[in-house]
């Protein structure tokens, strides 16, 4: 069955700290990858996906996220961490199988002390 | 200019009463989205229109129903409706190309924050 897990309920994290927020994924076939971002009161934004080729990919907002097939994960990371980067982070799967469906994982919650 | 809007943004109502959200998107896309999300930030797909039509109905009651009346549209109404029904729904929207659709960017509406009493 295609799932997607955030192991992180939520993350706290110094302004200006390194972060990495981890996502694993079960799918039967070549996954597409997605990662968005929600803020308090908004809809989803899409941070950055991966389909194929380099398995680096930068966003906006100065993410990026590395795809690691042998260990299934997508992780989402940011050198320096900016108060107005406190949000919601949903990592994503979908593919051309499942019916197109997108499946979302469980979301990150990202707090940014000052 | 709002890529992807909702109406209502907030809507509380009594149990068993019908309700519809509305959705509209201004880019131009052939394929639109409902989503819901819980109160644990879960966010699961409802429904998936494809120029009109059908593509993706996961299992929900059948008291959601949506309609698209165009392609730019797409209106979720909801009959009866129950305490869990109590929710955020998400309208999205994405390009449609054929045979493509799960590499593509949903854009997402601001949400409507449905309570139900």
């Amino acid at each position: 069955a295609q799932s997607v897990t955030q192991p992180d309920i939520h993350i706290t994290v110094s302004e200006g700290a390194s972060l990495e927020l981890r996502c694993n994924y079960s799918y039967g076939a070549t996954p597409y990858l997605f990662w968005y971002v929600q803020s308090p009161g908004q809809g989803l934004q899409l941070l950055l996906k991966y389909f194929s080729g380099d398995t680096l990919v930068q966003g906006i907002k100065g993410f990026e996220a590395e795809f690691k097939r042998s260990q299934s994960s997508f992780n989402l990371r940011k050198p320096s961490v900016h108060w107005s980067d406190a949000a919601e982070y949903f990592c994503a799967v979908a593919g051309n199988t499942g019916g197109f469906k997108t499946i979302f994982g469980a979301g990150t919650r990202l707090f940014v002390k000052a | 200019d709002t890529a992807v809007s909702q109406t209502p943004k907030y809507l509380v109502t009594q149990m068993g009463n019908d309700k519809s959200i509305k959705c509209e998107q201004n880019l131009g896309h052939d394929t639109m989205y409902w989503y819901k999300q819980d109160s644990k930030k879960f966010l699961k797909i409802m429904f998936s229109y494809n120029n009109k039509e059908l593509i993706i109905n996961e299992t929900v009651p059948n008291r959601f129903s949506p309609k698209s009346p165009d392609k730019a549209h797409l209106n979720l109404h909801i009959n009866s409706l129950e305490l869990g029904d109590s929710a955020v729904y998400f309208c999205a929207s994405s390009r449609g190309t054929s045979g493509r659709w799960g590499q593509e960017t949903q854009y997402f509406g601001p949400g409507t924050r449905l309570l139900v009493l």
